[in-house]
């Protein structure tokens, strides 16, 4: 069965600093995309970055990397330089290439608050 | 140009009632899915549509579920004879192709809530 962990419920981090919010996945699927989506207080699923499993590369957007381990199965986000506007639900999740139409498997979500 | 929006934003709804939530996908987007998002949770995949043809329904959580998108573009997730479990905020999302490399774009959510 696929699964994704973040075993970080909560997290703080100082305005201006940089903080790395876990993800593990479990998967026998050799074809598979890796996001992370911010959730605000409003509700909306903001799609961040993206990693596929044949990437070599690690992913960038911004201020926004992903620290992409396949052998330890980890796709943990940095976000560098953090705002107050930072401060909003972080959710990794995974999505199976060749199978269950390409529905996203979401983990339970990191609750990141930046300090001024 | 517009984005995933969903209404109604609240629904307070009393046990037994059925409810009617609707999604409005960006235009010409191909593919549609929506998920159920329990309070403090991450959300969990309902059903998935590709134009008109329900291609997966295996996360719909009881025959109570039905989701429907007869035109390929407005879709509407019905629930019948609500229950308190059934309180969450619902998500739609679409997505221009039907490949899984496609990004997801999602509305604000309903958030429901069953007395």
């Amino acid at each position: 069965a696929q699964k994704i962990t973040q075993t970080q419920p909560g997290m703080f981090v100082q305005e201006k600093e940089a903080v790395t919010l876990d993800c593990t996945y479990d998967t026998s699927d050799q074809s598979y995309g890796l996001f992370w989506y911010k959730q605000p207080s409003s509700g909306e699923m903001i799609f961040l970055i993206y990693q596929g499993s044949y990437d070599e590369q690690n992913a960038t957007e911004g201020r926004y990397s992903l620290n992409f381990q396949k052998a330890r199965k980890s796709a943990n986000l940095v976000i560098s330089a953090s705002q107050l506007g930072d401060s909003a639900m972080y959710f990794c999740a995974m999505r199976l290439i060749y199978n269950q139409g390409g529905k996203l498997i979401f983990g339970q979500g990191t609750e990141l608050s930046v300090k001024p | 140009g517009a984005g995933v929006s969903q209404s109604p934003r609240y629904k307070v709804a009393k046990r037994g009632q059925d409810v009617a939530l609707r999604c409005d996908p960006i235009s010409g987007h191909v593919s549609l899915f929506w998920y159920q998002q329990a309070l403090g949770q991450g959300p969990e995949f309902l059903t998935y549509f590709q134009n008109e043809a329900q291609l997966d329904k295996s996360g719909l959580p009881s025959d109570r579920f039905f989701a429907e998108r007869p035109e390929g573009s407005v879709s509407t997730l019905k629930i019948q004879r609500t229950q308190q479990e059934d309180s969450a905020v619902y998500l739609c999302a679409s997505s221009p192709g039907q490949g899984a490399f496609d990004e997801q774009f999602f509305g604000p959510g309903t958030r429901l809530t069953v007395l």
